[in-house]
């Protein structure tokens, strides 16, 4: 079945450096492809998506491409900030019908100062 | 504002007691979830309920229970056979079932 896999964290930098947070899928057909954040105590937020291959989701300074040719869509910022701190997740859109997104399991970033 | 409302923040739970989680929103959307959240499980699907009146079970539905009588609202049972009920509780909607989810911010249950 469809299945989303994210890089294990806690992934630790310090601020202004530069950010990837690896995100590979197995699908079948062409799902949407999203990355949440979400912040402590919250609840999560959608940061950005791509609904086909090629696709560039943006915001906040964060950017993911939708790559089909490597099933991923790998999450960038190039300079975080300690404000960035938070758990982020990688999420599809499943092909078989009637089912709910599908999420990884999260990667924790922590930004220090 | 359009949201989701999760009630409330903080509950507590005796040992053979049932609880109610609430969750609404108006965002006129047909879709709504009910996630468990454990430290380094992410995100597990209780319940799902595509529209009024119908709901499937998730991966862990077992010790919980739902309803979905009305478009705005799915409150999330936790009964007393769900052997292990502290975690984070979230909720979530979106207009149809494979669109993106706007999430409640979550109602932490603990066990007295």
């Amino acid at each position: 079945g469809d299945s989303v896999t994210q890089m294990e964290g806690p992934v630790t930098l310090s601020e202004e450096a530069f950010l990837t947070i690896n995100c590979t899928y197995t699908a079948t057909g062409y799902p949407s492809l999203f990355w949440y954040v979400q912040y402590p105590g919250e609840g999560l937020q959608l940061l950005l998506k791509a609904t086909k291959a090629d696709d560039k989701g943006s915001n906040k300074g964060f950017e993911a491409t939708y790559r089909k040719e490597t099933t991923s869509f790998h999450l960038e910022k190039g300079s975080v900030q300690v404000s960035d701190s938070a758990v982020y997740f990688c999420a599809l859109s499943g092909s078989q019908a009637g089912t709910a997104l599908i999420f990884g399991k999260g990667t924790t970033l922590s930004v220090s100062s | 504002d359009g949201g989701i409302t999760q009630s409330p923040k903080y509950l507590f739970r005796k040992e053979g007691q049932n609880v109610t989680l609430s969750c609404e929103q108006n965002l006129n959307h047909d879709a709504m979830y009910w996630y468990r959240q454990d430290p380094g499980q992410g995100l597990r699907l209780i319940y799902y309920s595509q529209i009024v009146n119908d709901f499937q079970k998730g991966d862990i539905a077992e010790g919980y229970s739902v309803s979905r009588e009305k478009k705005e609202s799915f409150p999330l049972t936790v009964t007393s056979a769900q052997k292990n009920p502290t975690a984070f509780y979230l909720c979530a909607s979106s207009r149809q079932l494979n669109q993106p989810q706007h999430f409640g911010d979550g109602t932490r249950l603990s066990i007295l």
